[in-house]
């Protein structure tokens, strides 16, 4: 079965320390892989896609990278923000396009 | 633009009540879809269409229809709604369903609560 899992569940750090989110995912052939970020009470945002191709990704403060051999996908977050707490979900497209898999995502709490 | 835009925010309904999610968007895209969000899950697609007059299941799609009567809007019907399908939903569109980078734009959410 297709599963998209991230770890931890739940993250807490210091504004200003980065910290990096996991991602495995067992899709395989998959088309690209999604990072999105959800505010509390509002819709996800997209923050980056990257083809089976692409290693790496950066979007400001955000970087991902992504290891097709290994199917593990992470998301750096450099010198982190108070509006940065959020939850962060992983998200895969399978290779016909027709399905995303939703992992179940990693809340993170940043505090001054 | 508005991007995608969803009414209501908050609804609360009785078991057996019907009601209609309403779902629309300003940006010309094709595909649109229909996501519940629960909690310690991640979403699950309920039903989507490539275009105005195409819809198709998703993952979780007993107890809702939808329609695409124009390509701005799409609908979602309880028909009769369950405890079960109190949940957050999340309408969202993109320019195409197919293999590029298209990027999901997603609304608001809709919190319903059945009691």
């Amino acid at each position: 079965k297709n599963q998209v899992e991230q770890s931890p569940q739940s993250l807490i750090i210091l504004e200003g320390k980065n910290c990096t989110l996991q991602c495995n995912y067992t899709v395989s052939p998959f088309s690209n892989l999604r990072w999105y970020k959800q505010d509390t009470g509002r819709g996800p945002v997209s923050l980056t896609i990257m083809t089976f191709s692409e290693n790496t990704k950066s979007n400001g403060r955000y970087t991902a990278t992504l290891d097709a051999d290994t199917k593990q996908s992470s998301l750096h977050i450099t010198a982190s923000q108070l509006s940065d707490s959020a939850s962060y979900i992983c998200v895969v497209l399978n290779q016909a396009g027709t399905a995303l898999i939703f992992g179940k995502g990693t809340t993170l709490s940043v505090s001054s | 633009n508005a991007g995608v835009t969803q009414t209501p925010k908050f609804q609360v309904l009785k078991t057996g009540q019907s009601m209609t999610l309403q779902c629309a968007q300003d940006m010309n895209h094709e595909y649109m879809s229909w996501y519940r969000q629960d909690p310690g899950m991640g979403l699950r697609l309920i039903h989507y269409s490539v275009g105005a007059g195409i819809t198709d299941q998703g993952e979780v799609p007993n107890g809702y229809n939808v329609s695409r009567s124009t390509t701005e809007d799409f609908p979602l019907r309880l028909l009769s709604a369950a405890p079960s399908q109190t949940s957050v939903y999340f309408c969202a569109s993109s320019p195409s369903s197919g293999t590029g980078s298209n990027e999901q734009f997603f609304g608001p959410g809709t919190r319903l609560t059945v009691l």
